[in-house]
């Protein structure tokens, strides 16, 4: 069984500032895919970013860095200088085979 | 390919009549997906088809729920005697798989169901 857990369920910035969303997983897999989605209030899912498990290097893409600590199963998102239009729900996710198991979700509210 | 497509959009129903959903994957990608999503929760799994075989079922999937994939390309989802609680929206996905390796894993836009 698989698992991803979001534990703030909601944060609160002003403009400028950077925030970093938590995500933990379990699984008992060795080969498994990490994801971050972004769902504005429109609803679709927008794909942020895939890592596997083998592949432990953080990334940056723009404002966007992304922290992969397999020793303590975490895969942290953080919006540097954060901007209103970046107020969304964020999902972290798990896939291990075919099906994505997604965590509850992290509801970012950034005001001006 | 414009992407994963999803229709309608919005559906509002009585209790107790029958929906459904269709969904038009990226038409190179061999898998595809639903899942429900219920407000403030993250998406579930509901089922997966490879090609025109639905290979895995979730728990959630009640009798009331079917899904179709004829000829491997769109596919339908159908809730006879909808109940309240069968309000959500309804996600579909697809991707490039083979095996426990998936490429591409793209989400539509969503049904959003409402059962008054």
């Amino acid at each position: 069984a698989q698992k991803v857990t979001q534990a703030q369920t909601e944060i609160s910035v002003v403009e400028k500032e950077d925030v970093t969303l938590d995500c933990v997983y379990e699984t008992r897999d060795t080969t498994y895919y990490l994801f971050w989605y972004k769902q504005p209030p429109s609803g679709e899912l927008v794909f942020l970013i895939r890592r596997n498990s083998f592949d432990e290097q953080n990334e940056i893409s723009g404002r966007y860095s992304w922290n992969f600590q397999k020793s303590t199963s975490s895969f942290n998102f953080t919006i540097t200088a954060s901007q209103v239009v970046d107020s969304a729900v964020y999902f972290c996710a798990l896939i291990s085979g075919n099906m994505l198991t997604f965590g509850g979700g992290t509801r970012l509210m950034v005001k001006p | 390919d414009t992407g994963v497509s999803q229709n309608p959009r919005h559906k509002i129903t009585k209790r107790g009549q029958n929906v459904t959903f269709r969904c038009d994957p990226i038409s190179e990608h061999n898998r595809l997906y639903w899942y429900r999503q219920t407000l403030g929760q993250g998406p579930e799994f509901l089922t997966y088809f490879q090609n025109e075989a639905q290979l895995e079922k979730s728990r959630l999937l009640s009798d009331r729920f079917s899904a179709e994939r004829p000829k491997g390309s769109f596919s339908t989802l159908e809730i006879q005697r909808t109940e309240q609680g069968d309000s959500a929206m309804y996600l579909c996905a697809s991707s490039l798989g083979s095996g426990r390796t998936n490429y591409g894993y793209t989400f539509g836009s969503g049904t959003r169901l409402t059962v008054v």
